[in-house]
């Protein structure tokens, strides 16, 4: 089965520094990348994806880059601020398992005032 | 309005006993997910279903059982509850039937705790 690593399990950085978060899956067939955020006591809300077909995708502050040769991807958050602390997991999902998620062990960012 | 409902958030229960949390989603999609998040924050999928197809994680013990009583719903039902089954478990739904809009939407979660 896919197996997604991500790196790395803890992050502190000050307010408005930029956070790196970095995934590799296994799975070749792996087509569809989403990012989700957890806050504590909360459900997973995704804040970007990207496809197989795409490279880069930016909103606002935040980034994902993929290379599917190298089987790793990575989500950028610049300007952080105090909010953006949380829980963020990585995911990798293909078309045959129904697009289920499988997911990186998170991130725990914490970014300080 | 909420998109992918859960019920109930918190489910203390005996080891042994059996028990079932409900989902609904009203996003009009065609595929509901089963995770389960453990004590270390880690997800992990149980089963994937749609109107055609259960897909289930083949580490997922066989006491587990979806069931999906039409397309809104997917309710997990559990049975001889062990220790190691505390956890919180999330259900989740997206369009994955089309391939455009494969963005999965969670329910609340439902934090179970066997006793």
């Amino acid at each position: 089965g896919e197996n997604v690593e991500q790196h790395p399990s803890t992050l502190s950085v000050q307010e408005g520094d930029s956070a790196v978060i970095k995934c590799t899956y296994s799975d070749s067939a792996s087509n569809y990348f989403p990012w989700y955020k957890q806050e504590l006591g909360k459900r997973p809300q995704l804040i970007i994806d990207i496809r197989s077909n795409v490279g880069e995708k930016k909103d606002q502050r935040i980034a994902v880059t993929l290379n599917k040769t190298a089987k790793h991807f990575s989500l950028h958050i610049t300007e952080t601020q105090p909010e953006d602390s949380a829980v963020y997991f990585c995911a990798a999902s293909k078309v045959y398992s129904g697009y289920a998620l499988n997911f990186g062990k998170g991130t725990s960012l914490l970014v300080t005032p | 309005d909420t998109a992918v409902s859960q019920t109930p958030k918190y489910l203390v229960t005996q080891m042994g006993n059996d028990k079932s949390i409900k989902c609904e989603q009203n996003l009009g999609h065609d595929t509901m997910y089963w995770y389960k998040q453990d004590s270390k924050k880690f997800l992990k999928i149980m089963f994937s279903y749609n109107n055609k197809e259960l897909i289930i994680n083949e580490t997922v013990p066989n006491r587990f059982s979806p069931k999906s009583p039409d397309k809104a719903h997917l309710n997990l039902h559990i049975n001889s509850l062990e220790l190691g089954d505390s956890a919180v478990y999330f259900c989740a739904s997206s369009q994955a039937g089309t391939g455009q809009n494969t963005e999965a939407f969670f329910g609340q979660g439902t934090r179970l705790t066997v006793v």
